[in-house]
């Protein structure tokens, strides 16, 4: 089953535009995770947030969470076409001996 | 510093074969994971060794088994293969158990037929 659930399913935007895509979970989590995947290739970690932490940021991207709502955003701002790829948030429910939850995934497309 | 190396990239197999994926983890991690990515879908856990040892495994049959080598690299081994298990094999290395987040390799392709 999967914990994490992104929203939305697909997203185009227009370069230079800001892209945001959210991701609710079900239960309590130890972190979450955002990785990005360039069509069928591998994942590439983006950004961990853990449960006592409420926002991060890395480069042009913003991560908030908020743990009463059981949800986290992933914002990329200034969009390029090379951010095109599914972006994916995973759940770890405990600090070690766990694995990562996945959801389905935002497909993102930036058009130049 | 090295990243994770799966092999074979792509690999095509008869139903009822066997398959070996293989797997090199980062430089100085201990903790390995295997996932499987259906066309369309997340990865869903299959199990995860650490130090040699399985520690957490997912809700996959046991036809799927792996092993963790000394040198922290890692297998994952598939009997009786189905057309089902066609599919993206992703390997992710991290040190302690994920604690500070996964590095993935670029997956092992795997057509059964």
């Amino acid at each position: 089953s999967q914990q994490g659930e992104e929203d939305p399913q697909a997203l185009s935007i227009q370069e230079g535009e800001n892209a945001t895509m959210n991701c609710s979970y079900k239960t309590s989590i130890n972190n979450l995770q955002w990785y990005r995947q360039n069509s069928g290739r591998g994942l590439v970690h983006l950004i961990l947030i853990r449960s006592n932490e409420r926002e991060k940021h890395s480069g042009r991207l913003r991560v908030t969470l908020d743990t009463s709502k059981k949800s986290s955003s992933l914002l990329i701002t200034a969009s390029r076409a090379a951010d095109t790829a599914s972006y994916f948030c995973a759940t770890a429910l405990y600090s070690g001996n766990t694995p990562l939850v996945f959801g389905k995934g935002t497909r993102l497309s930036v058009i130049a | 510093e090295t990243g994770v190396t799966q092999s074979p990239t792509h690999l095509i197999k008869t139903r009822g074969q066997q398959v070996t994926l293989r797997c090199s983890s980062q430089s100085g991690h201990n903790t390995v994971s295997w996932y499987q990515q259906a066309l369309g879908q997340g990865p869903q856990f299959i199990f995860q060794y650490y130090r040699e040892e399985e520690n957490g495994r997912g809700n996959f049959p046991p036809r799927f088994s792996g092993l963790q080598f000394p040198n922290y690299s890692s297998e994952l081994n598939v009997n009786a293969l189905e057309l089902d298990d066609s599919a993206l094999y992703l390997c992710a290395s991290s040190l302690e158990q994920g604690a500070n987040g996964y590095t993935f390799g670029s997956g092992t392709r795997l057509t059964v037929v």
